[in-house]
């Protein structure tokens, strides 16, 4: 069973075009987030839902648009793709909001690697 | 601003070895360090240490959190070509909404 699992794996696009990035977890984690891994492999924190409501959105482009139909799901839609926007990203959930403790451990999705042409 | 250094950026050594990797970090309301191993796709989890001196083991793999000096090192004995990786850093902080502010990783290659 898949515990966190992003689609599609890899995409393709032309600049200017729009393009979606669906996240499911079956874990039932109240918290999810998108994370962006550059080609220096460093990953930075985008945006953080938990029980669908934002509570993370570090200083990311507005073309970038979170959406949490329900705690399970944290879809990432994006306007407008810019080169520069080529990366991996990242979903992944957590069990506990703002709390340390075994429950803190983030599980990672397979990661999304968009290339933007 | 917040800030995880990692050290070396990689490291080449022979099946056997023993290597220590290193984490420093300086952030607000630190909640506690995480370490991941990275290899093809999805980083996973290793440890998390919230407390100062208390080593954690799995396997080949030990790691300490020194929360005076601000630093954390993961050792690995006995390497194995499957333990080429990258390993990344993660400090969990501001409390009330997690977030991880991550190092930028230590590019492990194990030589047979």
């Amino acid at each position: 069973d898949t515990a966190v699992s992003q689609t599609p794996k890899y995409l393709v696009t032309q600049m200017g075009n729009d393009k979606s990035i669906k996240c499911e977890q079956n874990l039932g984690h109240d918290t999810m987030y998108w994370y962006k891994q550059d080609s220096k492999k460093f990953l930075k924190i985008m945006f953080s839902y938990n029980n669908k409501e934002l509570i993370i959105n570090e200083t990311v482009p507005n073309r970038f648009s979170p959406k949490s139909p329900d705690k399970a799901h944290l879809n990432l839609h994006i306007n407008s793709l810019e080169l520069g926007d080529s990366a991996v990203y990242f979903c992944a959930s957590s069990q506990e909001r703002g709390r340390g403790g075994q429950g803190y451990g983030y599980t990672f999705g397979s990661g999304t690697r968009l290339t933007v042409v | 601003e917040d800030k995880v250094v990692q050290s070396p950026l990689s490291l080449v050594v022979h099946e056997g070895d023993t290597v220590t990797l290193n984490c420093s970090y300086e952030v607000t309301n630190f909640r506690s360090l995480l370490w991941y191993k990275q290899e093809k796709k999805a980083p996973t989890f290793l440890f998390m240490l919230t407390s100062s001196g208390i080593e954690k083991k799995s396997g080949r793999l030990s790691s300490i959190l020194d929360k005076k000096e601000l630093f954390s090192i993961l050792n690995i004995t006995a390497t194995q070509t499957g333990d080429s990786a990258v390993y990344l850093c993660a400090v969990g902080h501001n409390f009330g909404n997690e977030k991880l502010t991550f190092g930028t990783g230590t590019r492990l290659t194990i030589i047979p």
